[in-house]
């Protein structure tokens, strides 16, 4: 099936730890793009990247780390610095011309 | 700064009566306007987009409408399975740009 990987669903991190929080998409889509979602608030960008071994900071990439090293795979790292952390994370990729984005079913990050 | 005002934040209807969501929208240039529908614990998914003021789109009783200002997402003769949050999001003509996400409207249709 065609879609977007988000792993894993459920994810609990220590203070001080870093967790890699994974997204892959077999839609061969340029694009992809990392948001959080806090209750009752839009979905925010954090990262974002057109091609391969290139990405570009959203609007809260502070505390947050990314790379893109293959085409399918767009993994997002929660440093130790982001000092609030607890959120649901959401994958998209889209094609860069249309940009409609298409989501993955999310990872929500609690801390310990 | 590109902005989206979703409204209400929340509408409550019965099972058959027709309402209409709406999204206000400032933005230096509209690429396209793009609904999106979440259930809960769940990634968005896509349900329109909109391209030029006095577009309307169609999937089974969801209609969507776009002027220069705002859109309209008109549920008509709604079913408890249509209970959601729905998602307004804007995509400015400039260079490459990344959507702008309203706060969304929660949605609960009752039989």
């Amino acid at each position: 099936d065609g879609g977007i990987t988000q792993s894993p669903k459920y994810l609990f991190r220590k203070e001080g730890q870093n967790v890699t929080l994974s997204c892959e998409q077999n839609l061969n889509h340029d694009a992809m793009y990392w948001y959080r979602q806090d209750p009752g608030q839009g979905l925010r960008l954090i990262y974002y990247s057109q091609i391969v071994n290139d990405f570009q900071k959203g609007d809260i990439a502070e505390g947050y780390s990314v790379s893109r090293e293959k085409k399918e795979s767009f993994p997002l790292t929660v440093t130790s610095a982001q000092k609030n952390p607890t959120a649901f994370y959401l994958c998209a990729s889209g094609g860069v011309a249309k940009n409609i984005q298409y989501f993955g079913a999310g990872t929500r990050l609690s801390v310990l | 700064e590109d902005q989206v005002t979703q409204s209400p934040e929340a509408l409550r209807l019965q099972e058959g009566e027709s309402s209409s969501l709406n999204c206000s929208y400032t933005v230096s240039g509209l690429r396209g306007l793009f609904w999106y529908r979440q259930d809960p614990g769940k990634g968005p998914e896509f349900l329109f987009t909109l391209y030029s003021a006095g577009e309307e789109k169609e999937k089974e009783r969801l209609k969507a409408t776009l002027t220069k200002k705002e859109s309209f997402l008109h549920i008509t003769a709604p079913k408890p399975e249509d209970s959601a949050t729905y998602l307004c999001a804007v995509q400015a003509n400039s260079g490459y740009s990344t959507l702008t996400f309203g706060k969304g409207t929660m949605l609960l249709v009752s039989p």
